[in-house]
């Protein structure tokens, strides 16, 4: 059901950017992509949600492609904190449900 | 603003036994959402409320698992018989409002600590 496809694991160096990608080709245009992650025995958090434009928050930017296909949430500046799955997720049309598939395990190393 | 509550946080039990967990959303969140969470796979959506009615329940095994949401407010979730595969987090979330037609309102959802279940 996951709409989306996503690395399952990235390492990154502490204080610098994490760039993680997400494939979403399928996406339909009145759908939002939403970004969450899950720090070990956490339920998830959301992190941040676009539709076209580039959204930046407190806490990551998220680029969306211009064809919407892809995007890349990236954590500017990583701490071992950051350390977590990060899920990609398509906002199904008309009922606010989430598909999450297996997410991207983002290791900070010192 | 309280975050949504869980509990037990930890629960285990042996196969054919019953069990229930409970959830106590955010504050004026009109929709609520139960999640299994097998490990190492994503959440995946059991149930949605909205108030205190069912809007999508195509997931839930109905043949063991229930949940209700009487006064839209809190909810339980009971598997009854439990089983071995059964074992999992249950991720209870909620969020202000569905989308509306156009699906242009989105909400987010907010996620308690979940219920981890073990079942031998």
């Amino acid at each position: 059901d996951a709409k989306t496809t996503q690395p399952p694991s990235m390492d990154c160096a502490e204080g610098r950017a994490a760039n993680l990608p997400c494939n979403h080709s399928t996406i339909s245009g009145n759908e939002y992509v939403y970004w969450y992650r899950q720090i070990h025995s956490q339920g998830p958090q959301y992190i941040i949600h676009g539709l076209k434009n580039n959204e930046t928050n407190e806490m990551a930017s998220l680029i969306i492609t211009e064809d919407r296909k892809s995007s890349t949430l990236i954590l500017p500046h990583a701490t071992l904190r950051d350390t977590a799955v990060y899920y990609c997720i398509v906002r199904v049309y008309n009922f606010n449900k989430f598909y999450f598939g297996s997410g991207t395990k983002l290791n900070v190393k010192p | 603003e309280a975050g949504v509550a869980q509990s037990p946080r930890y629960k285990i039990i042996e196969k054919r036994q019953s069990v229930a967990f409970w959830c106590n959303p955010i504050s004026g969140h009109a929709t609520l959402y139960w999640y299994q969470q097998i490990l190492g796979q994503g959440p995946k959506l059991l149930i949605q409320f909205q108030n205190n009615g069912v809007v999508d329940d195509s997931q839930l095994p109905k043949d063991r698992f229930s949940a209700e949401r009487l006064k839209g407010v809190d909810s339980t979730l009971k598997i009854q018989p439990a089983k071995l595969e059964d074992s999992a987090v249950y991720l209870c979330a909620s969020s202000r409002n569905t989308g509306t037609s156009g699906g242009r309102y989105q909400e987010t959802q907010y996620f308690g600590p979940g219920t981890r279940l073990l079942v031998l």
